[in-house]
């Protein structure tokens, strides 16, 4: 069975400081895959990043990092020099060969940044 | 950039009621998925289609939903007598091919059942 732990139900930062999301993971496959959504205020599901079980390369794009470290089976998210539109619920998920194609979500983790 | 969207937006409906939620896939997908959020929960899959069959559903998907591909377009999740407790939020998604290819989220229909 998969499963998705995002231990943070909610954090709050002041606007321009860094904020991480930690995510825990199980599950049985060999090759699966990793992605964290945004859920704004709105209500929709933003993807933000797919990495896959062999690909432990930590990645950047603008203000967003993640770390995907398989030995601790953790998959990370830190937002630098936050500001109020990443206010959001932000959710992380688990896709595997054996579990078929759904997406199991953890908990998610709201951010508040405050101005 | 091709979007997945969904109809209604938001349903109120009474209980016992039948409802049909509505989604267009992106056109070159092949994958289509059902999830709902109760609100303040997390996201949870219902029921994965592909090849015009039910690829995977979940325990949560019981003989009150099915789903449909009436068309080359549409993709539909009905709910033959709702109760109180299918109040939610329901996102549509769909995925090129299988596990290796993210999956695209619709907006989401709020459906309320009073």
């Amino acid at each position: 069975a998969q499963k998705v732990t995002q231990a943070q139900t909610e954090i709050s930062v002041v606007e321009k400081e860094d904020v991480t999301l930690d995510c825990v993971y199980e599950t049985r496959d060999t090759t699966y895959y990793l992605f964290w959504y945004k859920q704004p205020p709105s209500g929709e599901l933003v993807f933000l990043i797919r990495r896959n079980s062999f690909d432990e390369q930590n990645e950047i794009s603008g203000r967003y990092s993640w770390n995907f470290q398989k030995s601790t089976s953790s998959f990370n998210f830190t937002i630098t020099a936050s500001q109020v539109v990443d206010s959001a619920v932000y959710f992380c998920a688990l896709s595997g060969w054996a579990a078929g194609n759904k997406l199991t979500f953890g908990g998610g983790t709201r951010v508040l940044v405050k101005p | 950039e091709p979007e997945v969207t969904q109809t209604p937006s938001h349903q109120v409906t009474q209980m016992g009621q039948e409802v049909i939620l509505r989604c267009v896939p992106i056109s070159n997908h092949l994958y289509f998925y059902w999830y709902r959020q109760i609100l303040g929960q997390k996201v949870e899959f219902l029921v994965s289609f592909y090849n015009n069959e039910i690829s995977e559903k979940s325990e949560i998907f019981d003989d009150q939903f099915s789903v449909e591909r009436p068309d080359g377009s549409n993709f539909t999740l009905k709910i033959r007598s709702t109760k109180l407790e299918d109040s939610a939020m329901y996102f549509c998604a769909s995925s090129e091919a299988g596990t290796d290819f993210e999956q695209y989220f619709g907006p989401g229909t709020r459906l309320t059942v009073t």
